[in-house]
């Protein structure tokens, strides 16, 4: 149980264009998801937390305006990087959280994206 | 600013050994700390949790200590095994921030036969 799929597992895209990751419970409903961001050798950084049906919290240095998400429903969320740009490049990871554990994240397979 | 540091430097081990892997923070109150499995190219796996108030978790060939006094977690592998390589995360959660985590960047295990 407690399985979180994204989609896509891999992206390449141009310059300028916007990329949107989704990040689905499967078998769980998700109150909270995070997403973070993992760039080679480095640790999971956050990026946001997002709580159904309510706006998301960014975490100091990220531009909300840049990285927009979206949790519609208890098993989704996304995450739109708009005007990627080649340092936009790495590692997106997303997890959830359900109702009543708190202390626990489901981590996603992680997104790669590439930005040419 | 608050930190989280683990070793760098990939280790080693021969199968059979046990490993042990450290976790050290700085300007943390610490609610639990919890340790995490990452293949390359994958999401975090989580392996255990471990709250503020308890010194010792096990599970399977697993164990975690915890000492607030130190601000050190260790986290042992024994009877190594080749599947055991991987990166090994360990992951804070404050008292102010409860249900947020902050990784630390890894220490990479490679179990040889």
């Amino acid at each position: 149980g407690a399985v979180v799929s994204q989609h896509p597992s891999w992206v390449i895209c141009k310059s300028g264009t916007s990329v949107k990751i989704e990040c689905r419970s499967l078998d769980f409903q998700a109150t909270t998801m995070f997403w973070y961001r993992q760039f080679p050798k480095q640790s999971l950084m956050l990026m946001a937390t997002s709580n159904e049906g309510s706006k998301a919290t960014y975490e100091q240095g990220v531009e909300k305006d840049k990285f927009l998400i979206n949790h519609a429903s208890l098993t989704l969320s996304t995450l739109t990087v708009t005007s990627a740009h080649p340092e936009d490049s790495s590692f997106y990871i997303c997890s959830a959280q359900y109702r009543g554990q708190q202390e626990t994240q489901y981590f996603g397979p992680g997104t790669r994206l590439l930005v040419l | 600013s608050q930190k989280i540091e683990q070793n760098s430097e990939a280790l080693n081990i021969q199968e059979g050994k046990t490993a042990t892997l450290t976790c050290n923070y700085t300007n943390y109150s610490p609610a639990y700390l919890q340790w995490y499995r990452q293949d390359p190219g994958r999401g975090p796996v989580f392996l255990l949790l471990i709250r503020e108030n308890e010194k010792e978790k096990r599970k399977e060939r697993l164990k975690v200590t915890f000492d607030t006094t130190l601000k050190q977690s260790l986290f042992h592998i024994t009877a190594s095994q080749p599947a055991d390589s991987a990166t090994y995360l360990c992951a804070l959660s404050s008292i102010n921030s409860w249900g947020k985590l902050q990784f630390g960047a890894g220490t990479q295990v490679v179990v040889t036969p």
